[in-house]
């Protein structure tokens, strides 16, 4: 059973466009939202983090968007650049605290943006 | 952020030997994981390396298969045993609660070909 739902599984966006890739999740437990990049080859990197307490965070061009009773988050990127292009991965885990939970991640979007 | 290293980065072998992944974290931390992933597929945890006992796996992984060691804060190794083609695949490494934080990094992964 899939914890994490994402979409679209590819996007396809041009230079200086907005890239939006949609998560949902069922498990009310979970608290913590990362979203990680990952270039081919390479171990996927934290981009941006949400907690539950805020419905929008925002990191230079990247912007989480939380909606805790629709249980839905979502990644923007606004003025998409080439070289974000990436295999982007939602998460969700629970257990704050001292005990970190696992990671249960999304299938993955893969960003292709044209210049 | 913490920089974890992994070795090899990659390895081609034959069926029905063994290979151990090496993980080394630079600083102590709470919790260790690894995850496979197939090519354009998404992450798909093996198991949570426990420093000092038993690590626990995820339904579908075995110990016998997987053998996993976590002698302290920083290091784990993972052994995939008696290999097949099926095996072939990404192998990650992550770590989670450095100075206290919730964030989940990751290696830089080890490619594994079986032929």
């Amino acid at each position: 059973q899939q914890q994490v739902k994402q979409s679209p599984q590819s996007l396809i966006v041009q230079k200086g466009g907005i890239s939006i890739i949609n998560c949902a999740y069922e498990n009310t437990a979970f608290d913590y939202f990362p979203w990680y990049q990952q270039f081919p080859g390479k171990g996927p990197a934290l981009l941006i983090a949400i907690r539950p307490d805020v419905s929008e965070k925002k990191e230079g061009r990247f912007t989480i968007s939380f909606n805790k009773s629709a249980k839905q988050f979502s990644l923007h990127i606004m003025d998409s650049q080439p070289g974000d292009s990436a295999t982007y991965f939602c998460a969700a885990s629970k257990d704050r605290g001292s005990t970190l939970g696992r990671l249960y991640f999304g299938r993955g979007t893969q960003l292709t943006v044209w210049p | 952020s913490a920089v974890i290293s992994q070795k090899p980065s990659r390895d081609i072998c034959q069926r029905g030997t063994s290979l151990t992944i090496q993980c080394q974290v630079d600083s102590q931390v709470t919790m260790m994981f690894w995850y496979r992933q197939q090519p354009g597929q998404s992450l798909t945890l093996i198991a949570t390396a426990n420093q000092g006992s038993e690590a626990t796996y995820e339904s579908g992984f075995v110990i016998d298969k997987f053998p996993i060691s976590r002698p302290n804060l920083t290091f784990s190794t993972l052994t995939v045993s008696n290999m097949s083609p099926e095996d072939s695949s990404i192998y990650l490494c992550s770590a989670a609660g450095l100075a206290g934080l919730d964030t989940q990094y990751f290696g830089p992964g080890t490619r594994l070909t079986v032929l």
